[in-house]
């Protein structure tokens, strides 16, 4: 069974800070995708990274996947309270089939 | 465009009463169907998956079962709650298993 252990499990800070989430394995992922998730709703994709040392950035969040395909991070830039929510890592195996959900952060943006 | 739909969002049920949850896809074509369960706050556990019709592959074991009578139509239920089934329970689609999913809305149980 494949394990994705994200750090940290909570974290406030106030509007304008920066922050880091990270998503860590011992198993290697095909891909890796990142979802945000509100109280009293499903997640919501917000990226995919497929190749190792790939980095993405979605206006003021930047996603990188580790070179070895084992792990990833999310920073976000200049925190705002619409950041607000659960964020949720998600490995897929070599074999594509199964997606393996990390336990999550929860942030909370103070204005 | 594709959309999901769980019902119901919010569900109080005594423990031993039966469950039934429903979710349907449309848009899509014999989509990839998942149901998962999130405790409070964490993460998400995958419970069954379904890639046709009459097809239910079981990821743990437990109380819960599930069915696909139609195509975009992926059922989750129990003939006897226990205490340990509350939970968000979430379903979700995707158009292939290396593919992004989509999740829908999810409904809170609470057993009393």
């Amino acid at each position: 069974t494949q394990l994705l252990e994200q750090s940290p499990q909570f974290l406030s800070i106030q509007e304008g800070e920066n922050l880091t989430v990270y998503c860590n394995s011992s198993s290697v992922f095909s891909s890796l995708q990142w979802y945000r998730q509100e109280p009293g709703e499903g997640p919501v994709l917000l990226v995919t990274v497929v190749t190792g040392g790939e980095v993405k950035k979605l206006k003021r969040l930047t996603f990188q996947f580790g070179d070895a395909r084992k792990d990833s991070s999310l920073h976000i830039t200049a925190a705002q309270p619409g950041d607000t929510g659960l964020y949720l890592c998600a490995g897929r195996d070599n074999a594509g089939n199964m997606l393996t959900f990390g336990g999550g952060t929860r942030l909370m943006v103070k204005p | 465009s594709q959309t999901i739909h769980q019902w119901p969002a919010t569900l109080v049920q005594p423990v031993g009463s039966p469950l039934s949850l429903e979710c349907t896809v449309e848009g899509t074509s014999n989509p990839n169907l998942y149901w998962y369960r999130q405790a409070a706050g964490r993460g998400l556990q995958l419970l069954f998956y379904s890639v046709g019709i009459g097809q239910i592959s079981s990821e743990v074991p437990q109380n819960l079962s599930a069915s696909r009578p139609q195509d975009r139509q992926f059922i989750l239920s129990s003939k006897k709650l226990l205490l340990s089934d509350s939970g968000f329970y979430l379903c979700a689609w995707g158009t292939g298993f290396n593919q992004p999913q989509h999740f829908g809305d999810g409904t809170r149980l609470s057993i009393l």
